[in-house]
């Protein structure tokens, strides 16, 4: 069974801090890893897709690494905004095209 | 150009009623996946449409469950004897797909459907 876990799975950040949070998924097999972010009341929006080991993302303040051979990927937001706050959840997909979901990294900005 | 629309947002119904849950995809996006989400789990996939076919049926978690499109663009997910552990939240995505299944290419998620089943 396939199993994608993301942790933590809630996190409080003050303002301004640095912050970053882990997705562990199956090291076989391997297609691509995607990243979304999912605001409350809003749909999900895609942040990174990433294929490659050692592949590196950054989008603005948000960032992402990639390590296939051991199965995780890292996320980090650097600076902490309030608009940050949100839901992040990876997706991995191996190469059966099996796409399988981690419950998300509940994100909270305090100001 | 307008993005995924779901409707309704929100559906509250009474256990054993049918329920049917609508997404209009992104105009010219063939691919078109179901999933919901319950509370605290990850998104749990249902169904996936290419076109007006749907190859990968195999989230579907009853028989009480059918999901179809028409004309490459709308699709309807409709839940038969409702039980309370369909509570949970609906979503809709589409992607222009290449012929691969999601790949890398980008969804584009609706807002979702939050099912609550008295």
């Amino acid at each position: 069974i396939l199993n994608v876990e993301q942790s933590p799975q809630s996190l409080h950040v003050q303002e301004g801090d640095s912050t970053n949070f882990t997705c562990s998924f199956p090291s076989s097999n391997f297609y691509a890893l995607h990243w979304y972010r999912w605001e409350t009341a809003k749909s999900p929006e895609a942040l990174f897709v990433m294929t490659l080991n050692g592949d590196e993302k950054k989008k603005g303040r948000i960032s992402a690494t990639l390590n296939t051979k051991e199965g995780y990927s890292y996320l980090y937001i650097k600076g902490s905004q309030p608009e940050d706050s949100a839901t992040y959840l990876c997706a991995f997909m191996d190469s059966n095209y099996q796409l399988i979901w981690g419950a998300g990294t509940k994100l909270i900005i305090k100001p | 150009g307008a993005g995924v629309s779901q409707s309704p947002s929100n559906k509250v119904t009474e256990k054993g009623k049918d329920v049917e849950l609508r997404c209009d995809p992104i105009s010219g996006h063939t691919a078109l996946y179901w999933y919901r989400q319950s509370l605290g789990q990850g998104l749990e996939f249902l169904i996936y449409f290419q076109g007006n076919s749907a190859p990968d049926k195999s989230g579907l978690p009853s028989d009480r469950f059918s999901a179809e499109r028409t004309g490459g663009s709308v699709s309807t997910l409709t839940i038969q004897r409702t039980q309370q552990e369909d509570s949970a939240v609906y979503l809709c995505a589409s992607t222009v797909s290449s012929g691969v299944r999601l790949g890398t290419d980008t969804q584009y998620f609706g807002p979702g459907t939050r099912l609550t089943v008295l």
